[in-house]
């Protein structure tokens, strides 16, 4: 099936250690984005990539960075410089003008 | 600057009765899209709907349509004959299109919990 996957699903990280969030899509969309989600909050952009081995930041970028080596593939690494990383994250991909499709998420809680 | 704005933090509807969920929106950009997210307690976003700022006709998607009226910058949702499944977080997103189109990014709304009751 295609698809977006995220993983993992839960996550947890001791303060002052990176984490990488995995996202992969089959659907051969250039465009792919990571949305930051907190508790009774609306989805905030973090970073996004039009193309291989080309992204720009969004809106709450800092503490954030990731790559595009792939067109398969973006992965979100969650440094030690991000001062409150407990959150819901989303990854989506695009083609087109309209719809986003987005992955089932990874929770991720600092401990 | 872009901005969407969902008044209404949660909402209660009896089940097979319609409900609105409101959405308003600010922009700058001549041409736009209006989206709209369901988001139940599993996480996921799944896309409902999609209204361009210059189709001519409201957006429907079986029990869902969009009532969009451009001239009070509103799109709001509305749900006919709801079901228990329904239930659920309702996002409103904008999107500039063309080349205002920022590389896709959308911008999202506070939400609205919809609660449906049996």
């Amino acid at each position: 099936d295609g698809g977006i996957t995220q993983s993992p699903k839960y996550l947890f990280r001791k303060e002052g250690q990176n984490v990488t969030l995995s996202c992969e899509q089959n659907l051969n969309h250039d465009a792919m984005y990571w949305y930051r989600q907190d508790p009774g909050q609306g989805l905030r952009l973090i970073y996004y990539s039009q193309i291989v081995n080309d992204f720009q930041k969004g809106d709450i970028a800092e503490g954030y960075s990731v790559s595009r080596e792939k067109k398969e593939s973006f992965p979100l690494t969650v440094t030690s410089a991000q001062k409150n990383p407990t959150a819901f994250y989303l990854c989506a991909s695009q083609t087109g003008n309209n719809e986003q499709f987005f992955g089932p998420g990874t929770r991720l809680t600092v401990l | 600057a872009q901005k969407i704005t969902q008044t209404q933090p949660g909402m209660f509807v009896q089940e097979k009765e319609a409900v609105t969920l409101d959405c308003t929106y600010d922009t700058s950009d001549p041409s736009y899209g209006l989206f709209w997210y369901k988001q139940p307690s599993s996480g996921e976003m799944i896309f409902l709907i999609y209204q361009g700022s210059y189709d001519q006709q409201n957006a429907t998607e079986g029990r869902y349509s969009l009532n969009f009226q451009k001239a009070r910058k509103s799109a709001n949702l509305v749900i006919s004959a709801s079901q228990l499944g329904d239930s659920a977080m309702y996002f409103c997103a904008m999107r500039g299109l063309g080349i205002y189109n920022q590389g896709g990014k959308l911008i999202f709304g506070q939400g609205t919990e919809l609660s449906v009751k049996p």
